[in-house]
């Protein structure tokens, strides 16, 4: 069946620093992702909408200019925390739809030190 | 815009036994998909079931059933037979169809415990 693979799975990056979250559908194109962000037993927020091609539509109260976003090929999109800070730290996960299927990505956990 | 409510924020039940997980939603759309996700531990989303709004047959998916009432606005889980690996936390999700086609809307999650 389709895949939906995020990477990396978990990483720890400097308060001040970038760090960039990759969503790749495996063996079909998606021309639309989505990005959630999940708090420890709380639920998954829509933060945006990545459009191939053209620019993301980001969720009301989402920084477009921290949370950056790029969907450069109809099988990528890309996740970028620029200037990180401790409270970034959290669970992103991405998806993508086929059919009337929706595909998550393992998540990445961000940590900010 | 909709909006998907669970009320029941931990649930517990005993092996074998069966429990009912509640959401309630709300939206001015009349096609969409309602479905059940689980999340255990590890943070991987799985589907749990999937309900189109246009069928009125509930869906169902070996131990797994819903109780869907359109017009109550209303899309329950009943888990039977109840395994130690149903322990997880569930979510109910919206999707409209058309241009919101793949965006999910989340309810708060509902932490269910099954204990031996």
């Amino acid at each position: 069946g389709a895949v939906v693979s995020q990477h990396p799975s978990r990483v720890i990056c400097k308060s001040g620093t970038s760090v960039k979250i990759e969503c790749r559908s495996l063996d079909f194109q998606a021309t639309t992702m989505f990005w959630y962000r999940q708090f420890p037993k709380k639920s998954l927020m829509l933060m945006a909408t990545s459009n191939e091609g053209s620019k993301a539509t980001y969720e009301q109260g989402v920084e477009k200019d921290k949370f950056l976003i790029n969907h450069a090929s109809l099988t990528l999109s890309t996740l970028t925390v620029t200037s990180a800070h401790p409270e970034d730290s959290s669970f992103y996960i991405c998806s993508a739809a086929t059919g009337n299927t929706i595909y998550f990505g393992e998540g990445s956990w961000l940590t900010v030190v | 815009a909709q909006t998907v409510t669970q009320s029941q924020p931990e649930m517990s039940v005993q092996e074998a036994e069966t429990v009912t997980l509640s959401c309630t939603y709300d939206t001015s759309e009349s096609n969409y998909y309602l479905f059940w996700y689980k999340q255990p531990p590890s943070r991987q989303m799985i589907l749990v079931i999937r309900q189109e709004a246009y069928k009125q047959q509930n869906a169902t998916e070996n131990r797994f059933s819903v109780n869907f009432q359109k017009a109550a606005k209303s899309f329950s889980l009943k888990i039977s037979d109840s395994q130690l690996g149903d322990t997880a936390m569930y979510f109910c999700a919206f999707m409209g169809r058309g241009t919101s086609y793949g965006k999910l809307t989340f309810g708060q999650g509902t932490i269910l415990t099954v204990h031996p």
